[in-house]
Parts: C-alpha cells; sequence; structure tokens
C-alpha cells in the first residue's frame, strides 16, 4: 500500500461543506481508479482516470462529485456540499497502462466522517 | 448488474484449521483477484487468476478459478492468527473497473 499515497487520512468536514481527497499513484502507473467502502459493504467503483482525461465515471453519483487527474500533481477527488450519507473510506488505486490482469496497487484509503 | 456472493460472511476458526471461501457470480470475468484487507487500510492484491481451471498456490493458500470464469475459491490450510483479516474477491469486467464481492471476515484464533 505504501507506493500509492492518499491524503488525508481522515477527514471530518460539516454539512455543506467541501472535501477533496488527494491521491498519487504509484511512480509509473498512469491510471487512477477511485473505490468507496461504505460501513459494513463492499468496495464500489466510483471511477477511471487516465492523465488529464476521465474514461470512465459510470460510479460517480450524478450530483456534488467530480474527479481531475491533472497533467502534473495528485488526482483529486471533489465533493460538494457533503452530507452524512457521504461518510465512508474513498480508496484510490492505480495501475500502469491498464495492466488489469496484474491486479492494482490500493492506497490506505480516505476516511470521511460527516457530522 | 454484476454481483459477487461470497461465503460464508463471517468465519471464526482457531489456529491451524483449514478453511475455504467462495466466490460466485452469474456473470463471466476476464479475471479474478482475490485481495485481503486489515482493518484502517486498504485492500492488499494476493493473486489474479485469469485462466479458467486455473489453479494458483501462495504457500498456505490455493486459489481456483471456476471453469466458466464465474466463480472462485480461496483455500487456507492450517490458518494461523496473521490470516485474519477481510478477504474480497473482485471480478474484472474487462472495462478496468472492478466488481468486489461482499467479503469474507475471518478470525484465526491461537
Amino acid at each position: 500500500n505504501a507506493g500509492v499515497m492518499q491524503n488525508p487520512r481522515h477527514l471530518v468536514r460539516r454539512r455543506g461543506q467541501e472535501a477533496r481527497l488527494r491521491c498519487s499513484p504509484m511512480k509509473g502507473h498512469s491510471h487512477v481508479y477511485w473505490y468507496r467502502q461504505l460501513p459494513e459493504e463492499g468496495l464500489k467503483f466510483m471511477v477511471y482516470l487516465q492523465k488529464e482525461n476521465i474514461i470512465d465515471e459510470s460510479g460517480m453519483p450524478k450530483e456534488r462529485f467530480s474527479a481531475e487527474f491533472p497533467k502534473e500533481g495528485p488526482s483529486i477527488l471533489r465533493i460538494q456540499q457533503v452530507v452524512r450519507g457521504d461518510s465512508a473510506a474513498y480508496f484510490c488505486a492505480s495501475s500502469p497502462k491498464g495492466q488489469e490482469g496484474n491486479g492494482y496497487t490500493f492506497g490506505s484509503g480516505t476516511r470521511l466522517t460527516v457530522v | 448488474t454484476q454481483l459477487l456472493e461470497q461465503s460464508p460472511q463471517f468465519l471464526s476458526i482457531q489456529e491451524g484449521e483449514n478453511l475455504t471461501v467462495y466466490c460466485n457470480s452469474s456473470s463471466v470475468f476476464s479475471s479474478l483477484q482475490w485481495y485481503r484487507q486489515e482493518p484502517g487500510e486498504g485492500p492488499v492484491l494476493l493473486v489474479t487468476v485469469v485462466t479458467g481451471g486455473e489453479v494458483k498456490k501462495l504457500k498456505r493458500l490455493t486459489f481456483q478459478f471456476g471453469d466458466a470464469r464465474k466463480d472462485s475459491s480461496l483455500h487456507i490450510t492450517a490458518a494461523q492468527p496473521g490470516d485474519t483479516g477481510l478477504y474480497l474477491c473482485a471480478g474484472n469486467t474487462g472495462f478496468q473497473k472492478l466488481v468486489f464481492g461482499t467479503g469474507t471476515r475471518l478470525l484465526v484464533s491461537p
């Protein structure tokens, strides 16, 4: 897990605030994936990005959520006007050039708590 | 919607016992992965199986991919307390996204 860096590890936000979650992929990995894990549930796919491109955002809620992976810097998952139901662990994974067969390397996650 | 059902959901055993975890779906996957997740951490990849009928061994862990690539099993021989954790199977849809199973929480007591 040390290769994919996520920060912050824990984030507390009041309802209505914005949450920004950052993910730096492993060195040499150009593909980033975001997953959400609700309490007592499995991980659910949210979005798949390559540098400057959103490839698949079929798992993203239609409103308030957005993601980017700029040419320089980490990938950002942004949640606007957070609600209690957004409380979850958000995990980022990376892979080199979409090598799906080799599996993904996950970060340690950001635990978002909305109060 | 593709679903992966894991069984059992919870398993509490004594050190030295053997166990098998099952991962079943009605969908076909291009590959299937097994992860272990510890509390407060992200999933860690254990193995990827690609070919129907494939068997892979990782020390005391044996992974099998069903012939039709719809199901998989994880067998642990002589479980140890260090094997405690949440085991997740994940099917690759072929579109760069994983469908995760419901998880099996394993507790191995000394």
